[in-house]
Formats: structure tokens, C-alpha cells, sequence
């Protein structure tokens, strides 16, 4: 079974500043990927960044990368260079080497940029 | 083009009516899926298809179907509207089956129920 807990539900950054979004994952699957999605007011679900349970080095997507600390079983997000156009809900999920790819998803937590 | 899409974007209907809700994906994936979003945002997964065969059923009430007539197209009918079933529910398709590929969403389709 998969569990995904995001603690923050909301979270305030200055415009150009980078924020921290944070995520903790919980699973038997030796095998797992982890997944982070955007959820702006327009409502649709962008995927932004994946993380393989086996990669070595953290995943990077131009403004975004994942502090994947395996050990502690965290996969938190960061975006740097914060934009405007990021304040948007932002969802961690999880999907177990043995679940057909299903997504667990968190709780979500509502990023808001300020000028 | 748009590469998940879903017909209607907005449904309203009384309780008891049967719908349907239609997907469509243009990438040529393998894989779809049924998601719920509930007035909390909550995301849970309802089905997935792969090669348009049943993979994943989820604890769901049987008035909903899915139903995938090709590997492009992933339906979901429900019968007998309850008010419980208003939500936001997305459709979503990866290249394969597992933890690897991610998902790519379609813009969703807000059902509301009065």
C-alpha cells in the first residue's frame, strides 16, 4: 500500500525567491516513482517531475527539482525562481513498482506567489 | 492539438439520470485511467486500462462503468446519479503499465448532481 502525506496545506513565497514544498512517502514496494503534479484555479493537472526510487541523482526540470532523501522516505519539491504564474495547488503522488502504475496522491498543498 | 481531452467539461443533471463521460488521448499511449477529485481536492484513482483491458477496479460503487472500445478511447457511464458522485473527474494515460511513466490529465469534467 502507498501513502503520501503533505503537511503544509498552504505555503507563501516572495516572487524570485525559490520555496520548498514538502512531501513524505510511505511504501512496501522495493521499487516506486514518485511524481509531482500542478494544479492551477483553471483546474487541470500538469505533471512536473518524476523520480525513480532507484535514481541516484535527483530529478531536475528547468525551475523544478525533487529532493528525493530516500532514507527518510521524502520527495519534496523545489521551485526556484518562483513566477506568479506558479501560486496553483501542488500534489505529490506515489505509484508502487507492483500497482500498474496507480497514483496515490497527497493532500496537496496551495502555493502562493507574491509580487 | 490536445493531447487528453474529455467531453463535457461541465455536466449538471438530476439524481437518477444515467451519463457518460467521454476521453480521448492522441499520444498514443497504452495505458488510461479514471480519477476522482472530491470537493477537498482529494485525487483517487477508480480504473485503468491497458490494451483496452481492465487492470485496475477500485473500490467503486457498480453504477460505474468503464468501458474502452480502443486504446485512444476510455468512457466512464454512470448509472443512477447520487448526489455523492458530484466531483471533478479526470482522465489521464501514460506510455505503459507501472511505476515509471507518468500520467498526462485531461482538463476534467465537473459533474455536478442536484
Amino acid at each position: 500500500a502507498q501513502k503520501i502525506t503533505q503537511t503544509q496545506p498552504g505555503m507563501f513565497v516572495q516572487e524570485k525567491e525559490a520555496v520548498t514544498l514538502d512531501c513524505t512517502y510511505d511504501t512496501s514496494d522495493q521499487s516506486y516513482g514518485l511524481f509531482w503534479y500542478k494544479q492551477p484555479s483553471s483546474g487541470e493537472m500538469i505533471f512536473l517531475i518524476y523520480q525513480g526510487s532507484y535514481d541516484e541523482q535527483n530529478a531536475t526540470e528547468g525551475r523544478y527539482s525533487l529532493n528525493f532523501q530516500k532514507a527518510r522516505k521524502s520527495a519534496n519539491l523545489v521551485i526556484s525562481a518562483s513566477q506568479l504564474g506558479d501560486s496553483a495547488m501542488y500534489f505529490c503522488a506515489n505509484a508502487g513498482g507492483t500497482s500498474y502504475g496507480k497514483l496515490t496522491f497527497g493532500q496537496g498543498t496551495i502555493l502562493t506567489v507574491h509580487p | 492539438d490536445t493531447a487528453v481531452s474529455q467531453t463535457p467539461k461541465y455536466l449538471v443533471t438530476q439524481m437518477g439520470n444515467d451519463k457518460s463521460i467521454k476521453c480521448e488521448q492522441n499520444l498514443g499511449h497504452d495505458t488510461m485511467y479514471w480519477y476522482k477529485q472530491d470537493s477537498k481536492k482529494f485525487l483517487k484513482i477508480m480504473f485503468s486500462y491497458n490494451n483496452k483491458e481492465l487492470i485496475i477496479n477500485e473500490t467503486v460503487p457498480n453504477r460505474f462503468s468503464p468501458k474502452s472500445p480502443d486504446k485512444a478511447h476510455l468512457n466512464l457511464h454512470i448509472n443512477s446519479l447520487e448526489l455523492g458522485d458530484s466531483a471533478v473527474y479526470f482522465c489521464a494515460s501514460s506510455p505503459g503499465v507501472g511505476a515509471v511513466y507518468e500520467q498526462y490529465f485531461g482538463p476534467g469534467t465537473r459533474l455536478t448532481v442536484t
